[in-house]
């Protein structure tokens, strides 16, 4: 299996701008689960989903971020407006139950 | 409090042992997870211990369990230059097994 598979890798973009970030979970794993990591705050949980449906989005900083997950096998997280204190390494990870593993990440840097 | 805590910093020689320390906070946690960070690198997940064990070994990885004091250690024998990286300790929360990471501790391995 590939892993967790996220695009883009790296995201430059400008204050203002929707930026959509995007994970393939390793298949057959039946939650998924979006971080966020910066040096001031570490790794920081946003929203995770089982079975398609979210669970808890209670780490999500503001109405500006959203995610989806349409199937099994795609997810989505969205900022819309983006701003410069956005930027930090954005992890998506899946789990068939208790393991929990990671994608490479996507570096997002907004100017 | 909320925060599962480690130490920062970690410097061994080439050779030695290494411990990495941990405090969690949930004494409900059913796992306890060590995960390991190199530079621009997602997470790899290196261990993890059930809560009703006290010791776990995989190869070099040695996890210690005190439930009582709600203490983790991860010990690294004969530490090598490619151990030096970041390592994170987890605790698990809930039903879907939502992570809490530590703020990570850099281990450095020198000659």
């Amino acid at each position: 299996d590939a892993g967790v598979i996220q695009s883009p890798r790296h995201e430059v973009t400008e204050m203002g701008q929707e930026v959509t970030l995007r994970c393939k979970p390793i298949s057959g794993h039946n939650s998924l689960f979006w971080y966020r990591q910066t040096m001031m705050r570490g790794l920081e949980l946003l929203i995770y989903f089982n079975n398609n449906v979210p669970i808890d989005d209670s780490g999500m900083p503001e109405d500006r971020f959203s995610a989806k997950m349409p199937n099994a096998s795609f997810s989505t997280l969205k900022i819309q407006p983006s701003e410069p204190r956005d930027s930090a390494v954005y992890f998506c990870a899946s789990t068939p139950g208790y393991e929990q593993y990671f994608g490479p990440g996507t570096r997002l840097t907004v100017t | 409090g909320e925060d599962v805590e480690q130490s920062l910093f970690l410097s061994v020689r080439e050779g030695d042992s290494s411990v990495i320390n941990c405090t969690y906070t949930d004494s409900s946690s059913t796992y306890l997870y060590w995960y390991k960070q190199e530079p621009g690198a997602g997470l790899q997940l290196l261990t993890y211990i059930f809560s009703n064990m006290d010791m776990k070994q995989d190869q070099r990885l040695t996890v210690l369990l005190n439930k009582k004091d709600k203490h983790l250690s991860l010990r690294i024998a004969d530490t090598q230059t490619g151990d030096s990286a970041i390592y994170f300790c987890a605790e698990s929360r809930g039903g879907y097994n939502k992570l809490i990471f530590g703020a990570g501790t850099r281990l450095a391995v020198h000659p």
